[in-house]
């Protein structure tokens, strides 16, 4: 099982739409999470960090449920510009060591 | 944007060969890394280093190695490239270790790598 798994999609949504990535991770110990954007050719860059409490930046909701070992990531009102790989990444405990998910790919269409 | 650069930014090589990417940083952070990329896999940690002249193993580290001299400059080298070693590569730093929320890494624009 790989420690971190995320559906590769592609999502393929309308722009206005809203869409939701789930990921899970199998260390129980895993004790910081991300979610990282990368287009493409380009390097990954930071989204949104994620917090037990769950967190919001603006249209992009990230929630964390450790009981489950999943994460997730909402995007409301989906805009062309969003249209990227979405990364779920987690820090296993090991220092600062991270594992990263091989990403879920999102279009948004006119 | 944070200041990470990455030379070359694209790179022939042949197999048996020498190749050495270099990461520049001007944020002064303590940890820098090095990723490879390749289709059907996240990024893979090959090295990183936790200070000057500290440096360990990653997961994929084999057929790599790195030095770092100075806090802004991570060398990694692959000492006799092969074609398994066509990849993007990546180089991240980060300011924390990474206990709590923290450890939030930041990387650079990426180094593309094929090995004829």
């Amino acid at each position: 099982r790989k420690e971190v798994e995320q559906d590769p999609g592609p999502f393929n949504v309308p722009e206005g739409a809203t869409v939701a990535f789930n990921c899970t991770y199998s260390n129980s110990a895993s004790q910081s999470f991300f979610w990282y954007r990368q287009d493409c050719r380009k390097e990954p860059k930071l989204l949104m960090s994620v917090y037990s409490s769950g967190n919001e930046d603006g249209r992009f909701t990230a929630q964390l449920n450790r009981a489950s070992q999943y994460i997730s990531l909402l995007i409301r009102d989906s805009k062309l510009s969003d249209s990227a790989t979405y990364l779920c990444v987690v820090n296993t405990g090991g220092g600062n060591k991270l594992t990263f998910g091989t990403g879920t790919q999102l279009k948004v269409e006119l | 944007d944070a200041g990470i650069t990455q030379s070359p930014r694209h790179k022939v090589t042949e197999t048996g060969t020498p190749v050495t990417l270099r990461c520049h940083q001007t944020e002064n952070h303590r940890y820098m890394y090095w990723y490879r990329q390749d289709p059907g896999h996240g990024l893979r940690l090959i090295h990183y280093s936790y200070g000057v002249k500290d440096t360990d193993k990653g997961e994929v580290s084999d057929g790599y190695s790195v030095s770092r001299s100075k806090t802004e400059d991570f060398l990694l080298t692959l000492e006799s490239a092969t074609s398994s070693q066509t990849s993007v590569y990546f180089c991240a730093i980060s300011e924390t270790s990474g206990s709590g929320q923290s450890g939030e890494q930041f990387f650079g624009p990426g180094t593309r790598l094929t090995v004829l």
